[in-house]
């Protein structure tokens, strides 16, 4: 367990639908990452939130967006849902914003999302 | 353009040393070499990083050469459970995230 929590675990949703990732930070941590895996796209950086503000955007879509509560936990609103977005979610957490964070990342175990 | 290069696959032997190169030519003065790993699906797991001199725990060895344009992940006494995509990075000096490229699939065999 890596203490990045991630849920739910598979997520199948048809086109046109709406779902939201959560992702729980490991304990102390104040960053937050968004990352989408697709078998022909590799890991991909979406956006990033630190302590509760957007701190980088990456190759995120209009229909997707994130967010950060106070209790610094994540999700990663995905709508009008299309099949090419059928990828591992992957939400990673350090303990300050990248690049003063020299400790690495730390991975969750993701959320698969199949859209049909 | 990609900041590392690494070969698309290797193999190796249960219980050899199994090197994996990264060449990494345009690195810049403030940037790190940072090494992670990925396990069939699972999320990436953080190796070990460095800047300029050699670094090792518990996981790894990190060699970088004295110009830093290349760099090498040396994971001692590999087993089976080593095998996956090895990915070397390039990051910092005013980056703001990590940016994974292919990574080296890594197949540890008996």
């Amino acid at each position: 367990d890596s203490g990045v929590t991630q849920t739910p675990k598979h997520l199948i949703t048809a086109t046109g639908q709406r779902v939201t990732l959560r992702c729980s930070p490991r304990s102390g941590d104040l960053s937050v990452y968004w990352y989408q895996q697709s078998l022909d796209q590799g890991l991909q950086f979406l956006i990033q939130y630190y302590n509760g503000e957007e701190r980088a955007k990456g190759n995120i879509l209009e229909r997707f967006s994130a967010q950060q509560f106070p209790d610094l936990h994540s999700e990663l609103n995905l709508s009008s849902l299309e099949l090419g977005d059928s990828a591992l979610y992957f939400c990673a957490s350090s303990v300050e914003t990248f690049p003063s964070s020299l400790y690495g990342y730390t991975f969750g175990s993701g959320t698969r999302l199949t859209v049909v | 353009d990609a900041k590392t290069t690494q070969p698309p696959s290797m193999d190796c032997a249960e219980g050899r040393a199994a090197n994996l190169p990264c060449n990494h030519s345009t690195i810049s003065g403030n940037e790190y070499v940072y090494w992670y790993r990925q396990i069939h699906s699972q999320g990436p797991q953080y190796i070990i990083h460095g800047l300029k001199n050699n670094e090792t725990n518990e996981m790894a060895s990190l060699i970088i050469t004295e110009d830093r344009k290349s760099s090498t992940l040396i994971r001692p006494h590999a087993t089976l459970r080593d095998t996956a995509v090895y990915y070397c990075i390039v990051e910092g000096g005013g980056g703001n995230k990590l940016t994974f490229g292919t990574g080296t699939q890594l197949k540890v065999e008996l």
